[in-house]
């Protein structure tokens, strides 16, 4: 599987600031994923991040509040914008493995704290 | 009512036990089943998929009843090792989307 290193591993951030967080793969993926998961909650997905052309996202998350870049086969980011409270979570990237229809495997995430 | 549901547990079981945890999808259009092991303050790891003829890996056994809808995952002789929360996950082909639904995950604590 695919070795997949996330930046900043945690951080805690003042309200109405923006964060990017930074996703490397050690090899060319198809398909890279950004997911929430609030505390004590399950992963909820952001968005699929496309590489050259822009993100899809999923019901409730917009792009003006969660930009995502996927300049290569390699690397991809997420912006929080303008955060809040609301918006301390872990963040985690996934890759599709190659050569398998759905399977995903996950960056060790960006526990991030608004306050 | 949630795409995917499980029990939360917690599940506490001695070593050496066997536990079994269920799961139940409510979209028809699933494709693909996983369950995912998720440590405390880590991220999910796979644990292993899950096909219609049902699959074994080891101590861990998965199967899916697509007729019902549900899915479970079988754990025998227990180790304190295997303390984490398991996650149902499942993929729809109907979006044209790759991404996974997770469940809430089950709790599962053995004690020694």
């Amino acid at each position: 599987s695919a070795v997949i290193s996330q930046k900043p591993s945690r951080d805690i951030c003042q309200r109405g600031t923006s964060l990017t967080i930074q996703c490397q793969v050690d090899s060319q993926v198809t398909m890279m994923f950004w997911y929430r998961q609030q505390p004590g909650q399950s992963l909820t997905l952001i968005a699929t991040a496309n590489q050259g052309s822009e993100a899809t996202y999923e019901s409730g998350f917009v792009i003006d509040k969660f930009p995502i870049s996927r300049p290569n086969l390699t690397f991809s980011t997420l912006t929080v914008s303008n955060m809040s409270p609301e918006d301390s979570s872990i963040y985690l990237c996934s890759v599709k493995a190659m050569g398998t229809a759905y399977e995903q495997y996950f960056g060790p995430g960006t526990r991030l704290t608004v306050t | 009512r949630k795409e995917v549901e499980q029990d939360p547990g917690p599940f506490n079981v001695p070593e050496g036990a066997t536990v079994a945890f269920n799961c139940t999808y409510s979209n028809s259009a699933s494709q693909s089943f996983f369950w995912y092991r998720q440590d405390c303050r880590k991220e999910p790891k796979l644990l292993m998929s899950v096909y219609s003829s049902g699959n074994e890996d080891g101590r861990f056994t998965a199967q899916l009843n697509r007729a019902s809808q549900y899915i479970s995952l079988l754990i025998r002789d227990s180790k304190l090792s295997d303390s984490a929360t398991y996650l149902c996950v499942v993929n729809r082909l109907d979006t044209g989307r790759r991404a996974l639904t997770f469940g809430s995950g089950t709790r599962l604590q053995v004690q020694p």
